[in-house]
């Protein structure tokens, strides 16, 4: 098993553009989140999955979207990236719910100027 | 509202010692902890879990202690080694309950293990 894939390893964008992270895992997982890491402030969850079709916001949510089509893939979208937007993502999953243990990708470094 | 704190941003061991890092916690529904490391450049990878109906689990050279009256638990790790130099993260869950949507976590603690 690859596990927890993301796709690209390192973006730079200008502000206002938009672009997809990509995350996928093939463990058959029910559960997928995107959480944002920045200096001094631990991990921050954005969006959760319970299931394909089932998503919902966590603690910061703004300019980030989600959709779950398939339960193997869990794009998330920067609408119009802001340089409050520059950070590190981490895709992660577990096999049914949230608050069990979560197996996490390696992350994409995202710089937005 | 911190709900999960790692008050101590750094530490620094020598090699064949002790390393403990200490997490404290508010939230009484909390019933479910969790050890990550994370490497630089990678993501964090699971380490340890302990569950509120026990007060340690062992794994190897890995002990995880909760002291669920002060909500307080911590990592050993003995003995260290320089391969351990990482940030620890620690985090808990309402697994039983509450929020089960989510894992909670601290900020971290930078373990720096010297030769």
């Amino acid at each position: 098993n690859a596990g927890v894939t993301q796709t690209p390893k390192f973006q730079v964008l200008k502000t206002g553009q938009s672009m997809t992270l990509q995350c996928a895992q093939d463990m058959n997982h029910e559960y997928m989140s995107w959480y944002r890491q920045d200096p001094g402030m631990g991990l921050r969850l954005i969006h959760y999955s319970v299931g394909a079709g089932i998503t919902d916001q966590g603690e910061v949510p703004n300019g980030y979207n989600v959709s779950r089509s398939t339960t193997e893939d869990f794009p998330l979208r920067l609408l119009s990236a802001a340089p409050s937007q520059t950070s590190v993502y981490f895709c992660a999953s577990s096999p049914r719910t949230g608050s069990e243990t979560q197996y996490f990708g390696p992350g994409t470094r995202l710089l937005v100027l | 509202d911190q709900q999960v704190k790692q008050n101590s941003p750094s530490l620094s061991v020598q090699e064949g010692r002790i390393s403990i890092l200490n997490c404290d916690y508010t939230n009484s529904m909390f019933d479910y902890f969790l050890w990550y490391k994370k490497y630089p450049a990678e993501g964090p990878t699971f380490l340890i879990s302990i569950s509120s109906i026990k007060d340690k689990n062992e794994d190897g050279r890995f002990t995880v202690f909760l002291n669920k009256s002060a909500k307080h638990l911590s990592l050993h790790i003995v003995p260290s080694q320089p391969g351990d130099s990482a940030v620890y993260f620690c985090a808990s869950s309402a697994y039983g309950g509450g929020s089960n949507y989510k894992l909670t976590f601290g900020k971290g603690t930078l373990l720096t293990v010297n030769p």
